[in-house]
């Protein structure tokens, strides 16, 4: 079973600073990588997806991705409470699927 | 556009019974996923389709767990006889492509 790993926190960060929030996987040859958020009792909501190497960033979020590296990140600009949620990275495995295999996600909580 | 509809959101069952989930993606996505999250941790992929076929069923217990698609539209997964490791939330999701897009869910509590 292919793998997906992050720290499950809680990450605590101060209102207005950046969370930083990190993600690698074993299988070298995948090729996309999401970022869904959950909050408690509901439903993932995907907030962003990465294809290639750099960055790229959406509003307050930056995804990052360094394939050689096997390692993904998903940084929040002016971290707000309302961004206290946990965090999932998915990966797409390079095996001809469309699965998406997910993290354990890491619990972010942003103190006034 | 109307997002992924499940039923029921909560059900509660005894062990050893059996219980069904329903699932109507969004319309026009050939992919459905079903996923089990248990409190803490990640969503695991029980059985992903592309239209009515499967594509991966790899890691649905088969003795227990059935799924169907109809029609390649709505989609039923079914567990007999439920076990108190059951319990869990039982995600639809579905995709045009990659990016998958997730019901709200159905709270599973086997007692």
């Amino acid at each position: 079973q292919k793998e997906v790993e992050q720290n499950s926190g809680p990450l605590s960060v101060p209102e207005g600073a950046i969370a930083s929030l990190n993600c690698t996987y074993s299988d070298r040859g995948s090729q996309s990588f999401f970022w869904y958020r959950q909050y408690s009792g509901k439903s993932p909501e995907l907030i962003m997806s990465i294809y290639s190497n750099g960055d790229k960033e959406d509003g307050r979020f930056t995804a990052q991705l360094n394939k050689a590296s096997q390692y993904v990140s998903l940084l929040i600009r002016d971290s707000q409470p309302s961004d206290s949620a946990t965090y999932l990275c998915a990966v797409n495995p390079w095996d001809n699927t469309d699965k998406l295999i997910f993290g354990t996600g890491t619990r972010l909580q942003v103190f006034p | 556009e109307a997002g992924v509809a499940q039923s029921p959101r909560y059900k509660i069952i005894e062990k050893r019974q059996s219980v069904a989930f329903w699932c109507n993606p969004i319309s026009g996505h050939a992919t459905l996923y079903w996923y089990q999250q248990i409190l803490g941790q990640g969503p695991k992929l029980l059985i992903q389709f592309q239209n009515n076929g499967v594509v991966d069923d790899s890691q649905l217990p088969k003795d227990r767990f059935s799924a169907e698609r109809l029609k390649g539209v709505d989609s039923t997964l079914k567990i007999q006889p439920a076990k108190l490791e059951d319990s869990a939330v039982y995600l639809c999701a579905s995709s045009p492509l990659m990016e998958a897009f997730f019901g709200q869910g159905t709270r599973l509590t086997v007692v």
